[in-house]
Order: C-alpha cells, then structure tokens, then sequence
C-alpha cells in the first residue's frame, strides 16, 4: 500500500534552534518525494523535492532534506528556525505522471521567542 | 507568472444554492487538480485535469461537478451542498510530461467553502 508517515503531529521549537521533520513512506515503485509547507488559510508551497540523484537536497528558505532509501525517510531539516518558519509542514509522494500526490497527515510546528 | 489563482477567496452558501470555484494558470501546464482540505487535515485529491480532459475522479458525490474550459482554466460547479463539504478547496496544476519532474504541484490559494 502507498502511504506517508509523518510522526510527530505537533513540534515545537525556540526560535535560532534546529529543526528536523520526520516522514517515512511506502511506495512500490521509483517515489518522488515532495515536502510542503502552508500558513493558515493558505495553498501549500513547494519547499524541496526529490526525484534522482544526490541523495541530500536543498530547498527554498534554507531548508533541506536527506533521502534514505534503506529506511523508506526524507526528514526535512533546517540549522536555524525563524518564528516565521511556523506553519504547517507536508511530506508528500508521487510517481511520475500518476497524477496523484500522496499526502502524510502534517506536522505543525511552533516556533518560541 | 508561477501563479495558480482561484477565485473567491471566501464562499458561503446554502444548501440550495448553485455556485462555483474558478481556478486559472498562465504557465502552460496541462495537468490540473482539485483538492479538498479539511481543517488539521492533508489535501485529499478530488479531480485530475490531464490535457483537457477528465482522468481522474476520486469517487467524489455528483453535487461537485468539475469543468475544464480549456488548458488554462479549470471550475469546480457546486449544487445542493450538505454542511461537511465545508473545506478549503484548492486547485493545483503540473507539467505531466516535462522530463523529472515528476508531479510538481503549483497550488492557488485555496477557496474557503461554507456551507449553511
């Protein structure tokens, strides 16, 4: 079965801290991987995404995330949070022209002064 | 323009009522989506535009009918709504056959749908 795993429902963390998202998947073919991110009341966003390659990608606002075939993971990580890195963070999967995205249920981080 | 627009931004109506959802993108991708959001929820998939034509429907109810006028534009037609079709509603599109992209989904904004 196609699913996306994401561990911790709510994360909260102070402002300059590092930070780290978990998402396992189970997928049967090759997957593309996608991590998103929406403000209240938003779309989502594409922050990273990865398809072949370096296993290490880079995305927009300093985030980047590692692919771990062996462990079915692409953690999404940043050094350095800012307050307005809060908000709601999916990890997502999909084939190529399936047409479909399958989202994990969403983390939603908390960023303290 | 990476944009994906959808208009109104906020609906209400009830449960009589016809409306409808418009979405619009201007860089040429031939694969559009529907999703529905629920609060604290992930998107679940609704529709699948590909080249204009209908390819996926995710077993949604008759009363959401979606439309694809042509590649830029894609509408969602709403008839005799219960209150739980409450959600944010987001349309989304892709390039289906540019080479390694896989699905990269442009998503608008959303539509927040009430439904009295």
């Amino acid at each position: 079965a196609q699913s996306v795993t994401q561990p911790d429902i709510h994360i909260t963390v102070s402002e300059g801290a590092s930070l780290e998202l978990r998402c396992n998947y189970s997928y049967g073919a090759t997957p593309y991987l996608f991590w998103y991110v929406q403000s209240p009341g938003q779309g989502l966003q594409l922050l990273l995404k990865y398809f072949s390659g370096d296993t290490l990608v880079q995305g927009i606002k300093g985030f980047e995330a590692e692919f771990k075939r062996s462990q079915s993971s692409f953690n999404l990580r940043k050094p350095s949070v800012h307050w307005s890195d809060a908000a709601e963070y999916f990890c997502a999967v999909g084939g190529v022209n399936t047409g479909k995205l399958i989202f994990g249920q969403g983390t939603t981080l908390q960023v303290k002064p | 323009d990476t944009e994906v627009t959808q208009t109104p931004k906020h609906l209400v109506m009830g449960m009589t009522n016809k409306k409808s959802l418009k979405c619009e993108q201007h860089m040429g991708h031939r694969a559009m989506y529907w999703y529905k959001q629920k609060a604290k929820k992930p998107p679940e998939l609704m529709f699948v535009y590909s080249y204009e034509k209908l390819s996926i429907n995710e077993s949604v109810p008759s009363r959401f009918s979606p439309e694809c006028p042509n590649s830029s534009l894609l509408n969602l037609h709403l008839h005799a709504l219960q209150p739980e079709d409450s959600a944010l509603y987001l349309c989304a599109s892709s390039q289906p056959n540019a080479r390694g992209s896989g699905e990269k989904l442009f998503f608008g904004s959303g539509t927040q749908l009430s439904v009295l």
